[in-house]
C-alpha cells in the first residue's frame, strides 16, 4: 500500500489568490496523479506528474491555471492559481504502486478547498 | 471511449439489509481493470478491488462480494447486512490497459445512506 498525506486538508480562499497544495508520500513512486472532484461530482484528472519532466494536462486543464512540481519521487504540489469560486472543490493526490495499467492507485485524503 | 455509469444516483437502505449498487462501463478494449473505491465522508478514496477483465471470477470478500459480467459489461457490488459504517459514496473506475500515463476513469457515484 501507500501512504499519502496531503496538506492542506481543507481551507477557505479569497478569490484572486492561489493555493498550493503539497503531496506526500511514504515511499518513492514514479507516477503521481491529481484529480479535482467538484460538489457532488465525480473525480476527474487534472494532470499526471513524473518526476524529471513536465506534466502533462488533460483536456480542460492548463499549466497556468494548475501549475505542478515534482522536485523528487515521493513529493509533489499542485497550484490553483488566480482562484474562483468555480474553483471550490476537493482536489486529491493520487499514487501508482505495482506494474502497468493494473497497479494499485492509492488516493491521499484530498484538499477541500472553498473560494469565496 | 471510456465509460462508466452508475445509474443509481443514491441509495438508502435500513441497516442489515442487502444492497447492490450497479456498474456498468463501455471500452472498446479486450483488455481492462475495473475498480471499486469507497469514499467516506472524511473524503479519503479507499481502494476496494481491482479485477482484470480475463478474470471474471466473482470475488467476496467478508460482507462485500462483487459480480463481474462481461457479456453484459456490469461489475456490480453488493453489500451484505449493510451497516452504519457502509455509508459512503462509492465509485466504480475502468482503466485501459496501456502502461503509462494511463488515468482512472470513474463513474459519477452513488452514495449509499445506511439507516440504523
Amino acid at each position: 500500500s501507500a501512504v499519502i498525506s496531503q496538506k492542506p486538508s481543507r481551507d477557505i480562499c479569497q478569490r484572486g489568490t492561489s493555493l498550493t497544495i503539497q503531496c506526500q508520500v511514504d515511499s518513492q513512486v514514479t507516477m503521481m496523479f491529481w484529480y479535482r472532484q467538484q460538489p457532488g461530482q465525480s473525480l476527474t484528472l487534472i494532470a499526471t506528474a513524473n518526476q524529471g519532466s513536465e506534466a502533462t494536462y488533460e483536456s480542460g486543464f492548463v499549466i497556468d491555471k494548475f501549475p505542478i512540481s515534482r522536485p523528487n519521487l515521493t513529493f509533489s504540489t499542485l497550484t490553483v492559481s488566480n482562484m474562483s469560486p468555480e474553483d471550490s472543490s476537493i482536489y486529491l493526490c493520487s499514487v501508482e504502486k505495482g506494474r502497468g495499467a493494473g497497479g494499485e492507485l492509492f488516493f491521499g485524503e484530498g484538499s477541500r478547498l472553498t473560494v469565496l | 471511449a471510456q465509460k462508466v455509469t452508475q445509474a443509481q444516483t443514491e441509495i438508502s437502505v435500513v441497516e442489515k439489509e442487502d444492497v447492490t449498487l450497479d456498474c456498468v462501463y463501455e471500452t472498446r478494449d479486450t483488455t481492462y481493470y475495473l475498480f471499486w473505491y469507497k469514499q467516506p465522508p472524511s473524503g479519503e478514496l479507499v481502494f476496494l478491488i481491482r479485477r482484470n477483465s480475463f478474470d471474471e471470477q466473482n470475488e467476496i470478500s467478508g460482507r462485500y462480494s462483487w459480480n463481474f459480467q462481461k457479456s453484459t459489461s456490469s461489475f456490480n457490488f453488493t453489500i451484505t447486512a449493510s451497516q452504519v459504517v457502509d455509508s459512503a459514496v462509492y465509485f466504480c473506475a475502468l482503466r485501459p490497459p496501456h502502461s503509462g500515463n494511463t488515468p482512472l476513469v470513474f463513474g459519477k457515484g452513488t452514495r449509499l445512506s445506511v439507516i440504523a
